[in-house]
């Protein structure tokens, strides 16, 4: 299985400002994924982060408000933009794994936006 | 549409006691169906997934295509069974493949 890192790994941010998160992985992976989990409710796939290119975003979610790096194999940025309260979530990074259709997680980064 | 269902949020069982933690899918095609576990304070890992038919930690879920069904069962909890667990499946969605569809969880309590 794959090491994932995630910074940082918990944030307390002013309404309106932007957010970075980063993901590292300790092996080269084809497939990235970004995840929501807000306050008791389950995980939500917000984009697939494609190397080389611009990143697939699920419904609902769109790239003027998280837009998304995929510079190369190991490595992927989501950023949370203009936030509000109700951004206040877990963030999540996954990767797949280079044999099998399993994903792995990343630790999260909790963020609350005041 | 791509849906997977967890009835219970919140399960509570006596230690030895057996456990029936319920999942039901909506897809289409042929799906991956899987179980994520998140211990307190630990990130979200895979527990077991149903191409692999394999039993961890005594846990088994068995795939049943005609109910729709893909329960996650053990013969006797123990405490350090409490954790969340989530259903989640895998299919290919507008052309995006393995987009993982989670179920809302559920909540497993063992008392002691």
């Amino acid at each position: 299985s794959a090491v994932i890192s995630q910074k940082p790994s918990r944030d307390i941010c002013q309404r309106g400002t932007s957010l970075t998160i980063q993901c590292q992985v300790d092996s080269q992976v084809t497939m990235m994924f970004w995840y929501r989990q807000q306050p008791g409710q389950s995980l939500t796939l917000i984009a697939t982060a494609n190397q080389g290119s611009e990143a697939t975003y699920e419904s609902g979610f769109v790239i003027d408000k998280f837009p998304i790096s995929r510079p190369n194999l190991t490595f992927s940025t989501l950023t949370v933009s203009n936030m509000s309260p109700e951004d206040s979530s877990i963030y999540l990074c996954s990767v797949r794994g280079r044999s099998t259709d399993t994903q792995y997680f990343g630790p999260g980064t909790r963020l609350t936006v005041l | 549409a791509q849906r997977v269902t967890q009835p219970e949020k919140l399960l509570s069982v006596f230690k030895g006691a057996p456990v029936e933690l319920k999942c039901n899918y909506s897809y289409s095609g042929s799906p991956e169906l899987f179980w994520y576990v998140q211990y307190s304070r630990q990130r979200l890992q895979l527990l077991l997934r149903h191409i692999s038919r394999e039993s961890i930690k005594g846990f088994t879920a068995d795939l049943n295509k005609g109910e729709t069904s893909f329960h996650l069962k053990k013969p006797f909890a123990q405490e350090e069974d409490s954790a969340m667990y989530y259903c989640a499946l895998s299919g290919s969605v507008r052309g995006a493949t393995n987009k993982l569809i989670f179920g809302t969880g559920t909540l497993l309590a063992v008392q002691p």
